[in-house]
């Protein structure tokens, strides 16, 4: 258990839907990142923040946001919803940037989000 | 551009010594991860280099060329349970910290 929880573990939805999933790092962590793993694909960077701003941002489509809140929980939120967006979200977290020359990231245990 | 390489699958026998290469192009280098996933699992740290040379720890090591921009994941005394797939991952210069992952090699061991 790497001490970061996301919700829901599964989510089944249909084309064209808007779906949140949540994030909660690991205690004390200030650093949250957004990845997406297809099949075809990899795994894929969508978009970190740091302490509630944005830090870094990957390819992610125009149709998802994300924003991290003061408790430093994240939500990534995908709208209008297509086929190919079916696949593993894992949230990771990490120390707070700078402290430690290591900086690893744990990833939760994903959600698997399936669109019909 | 930002482009990882490593092979798409190797199999190995249980007990043997396996090496899985990673070769990377990007733009700026600030440490270079592997990260081990069981299917379906999320991916958990195994490994991190930095400066050249090779780093152990118990039955995995791996080793950084920056100048040739290479590294491997050495895993020893393999078992069963160490069927999964590696991911090398690299974290660029002044891009937050964000990691770039390479496909994967699905390494599959044998009794």
């Amino acid at each position: 258990d790497s001490g970061v929880t996301q919700t829901p573990k599964h989510l089944i939805t249909a084309t064209g839907q808007r779906v949140t999933l949540r994030c909660s790092p690991r205690s004390g962590d200030l650093s949250v990142y957004w990845y997406q793993q297809s099949l075809d694909q990899g795994l894929q960077f969508l978009i970190q923040y740091y302490n509630g701003e944005e830090r870094a941002k990957g390819n992610i489509l125009e149709r998802f946001s994300a924003q991290q809140f003061p408790d430093l929980h994240s939500e990534l939120n995908l709208s209008s919803l297509e086929l190919g967006d079916s696949a593993l979200y894992f949230c990771a977290s990490s120390v707070p940037s700078g402290v430690a020359r290591l900086d690893e990231q744990f990833f939760g245990p994903g959600t698997r989000l399936t669109v019909l | 551009g930002q482009n990882i390489d490593q092979p798409t699958e190797m199999t190995a026998t249980e007990g043997a010594i396996v090496q899985i290469n990673c070769t990377y192009q990007t733009s700026g280098f600030n440490g270079l991860f592997w990260y081990q996933q069981h299917a379906g699992e999320a991916p958990t740290f195994l490994s991190y280099n930095v400066l050249d040379g090779l780093e152990e720890k118990g039955r995995f090591s791996s080793f950084l060329s920056r100048s040739k921009g290479y590294s491997y994941l050495l895993l020893k005394e393999l078992q069963m349970k160490d069927s999964a797939s590696y991911l090398c991952a690299v974290r660029g210069q002044n891009q937050g910290g964000k990691l770039i992952f390479g496909q994967g090699t699905e390494l599959s061991v044998k009794p």
